[in-house]
This record gives structure tokens, sequence and C-alpha cells, in this order.
């Protein structure tokens, strides 16, 4: 059984670009969350896709999207980048919608924006 | 304004010693989540409590949820360098928004 696996682990980009962070859930499970944690905060949600439709979305602005796949995996796409977006963004995967089961997180990407 | 708060921020002690870690809000939490997060990995969790008053033991590590489901704790007895890491609580409100609440953090590092 595979983890949850995520795509790339570091990247740079400038001010203005635009950004698309992979996420390959665990096997079976069919809900994926997004967080951002900047240097030294606890993970802030983004939002959750359950079953490729999004299913809640934290305090971040529309330039955040998303999409999940019909295999579960997810995108995180963030256009007209901000120096604050710098930040690891993780993704949780969990075999059912909600929080009160556990997530299952990557090791991040890790994304610095310049 | 994050709506939990982790305290202390920082804790650097001795292997051997006791130590509790608090994480707290003015917000009721329909359960609440303790992870471990260690550099360059994503948190991993380490216990879910969804009673007030609700009490969980992992090994060394002892996990309570606030009578009123506002506040937890996490001690850790005989603390040892394995336990080196940022733990990070998080709150379920329960209203169905799939929106996980994480604290501040508590970065702990044990030395041997």
């Amino acid at each position: 059984e595979t983890g949850v696996t995520q795509s790339p682990t570091h990247l740079i980009k400038t001010r203005g670009q635009q950004v698309t962070l992979r996420c390959s859930s665990q096997s079976g499970h069919n809900t994926v969350s997004w967080y951002q944690q900047a240097l030294g905060q606890g993970p802030q949600f983004i939002f959750q896709y359950y079953r490729e439709e999004e299913n809640g979305r934290g305090n971040f602005p529309p330039r955040f999207s998303g999409l999940q796949f019909p295999n579960y995996s997810s995108e995180l796409n963030v256009n007209a980048l901000e120096l604050d977006d710098s930040a690891l963004y993780l993704c949780a995967s969990s075999p059912r919608r909600g929080h009160t089961g556990e997530l299952f997180f990557g090791e991040g990407s890790r994304l610095t924006v310049l | 304004t994050q709506l939990l708060e982790q305290s202390p921020q920082f804790l650097s002690i001795q292997e051997g010693e006791n130590l509790t870690v608090y994480c707290n809000s003015s917000s009721v939490f329909s359960s609440l989540q303790w992870y471990r997060q260690e550099p360059g990995e994503g948190p991993v969790l380490l216990v879910t409590v969804v009673t007030g008053g609700e009490v969980k033991k992992l090994k060394r590590l002892t996990f309570q949820f606030g009578d009123a489901r506002k506040d937890s704790s996490l001690h850790i007895t005989a603390a040892q360098p394995g336990d080196t890491g940022l733990y990070l609580c998080a709150g379920d409100m329960g209203t169905g928004a799939n929106n996980l609440f994480f604290g501040t953090g508590t970065r702990l590092t044990v030395i041997p």
C-alpha cells in the first residue's frame, strides 16, 4: 500500500507566475484535502475534494483552485503568485469526507516565491 | 487570530524529564486531534479525542480533552530524543464544513 505522494518536493517561482502542485492519495482513499503551512505556523485548510467535487473551502482567495481526478489524485493551482504564498503545501487523504477520521499527509511541496 | 493557541511555542528539555503541552481555544470542538511533524515530513496523527474529559494514553504520551471540549493537553513522561518534533493540535468544529483547524504548534527538542 503506497502512502500519499506529492510533487514537486521543492520549487521556486517569481511573483505573478502560476504553479501546479500534484498529489496522489493513499490507495482506497477518496477524499483529498490541501493545507498551506507557513514557516513556524500550523497548517491552514485550503479546500477538500471528495469524489471529484469541492467539499469545503477555507479562507483562501479564488486564485487558489483545485481539481480531483477519477483516480482520486488531485492538483492545487495557484495563479498570480504573491510573496506570501511561500509555504509548505501539504496534501492529506482520508478514506471518508469530514475530519473525524485520520488524515494521512504527504511530505509536502515547498514553494518559494521570489 | 489563531483559533487554537498552543503553549509553549518552543520547549527544550533534557532526556528523562516530563513535559506538558497545552492547546486552548474559546471555541467548542466536536473532536480534537494531535499530530507530530518532523522536519521535511507531513504531520502524523497521534490520537483523536472526542468526548469531553476523555483521557487517552499512547505509551508515554497522555492526552486529555477538556470537559467543555475547548482545550486539550499532551503530557509526555520521561521524554526521549525520539520525541523531538513539532506537536500540532487540530480541531474539528463538526459543522460539516470539513475544515480542520490546526494550532500554532509546539516545537519540542529533547536533549540526550
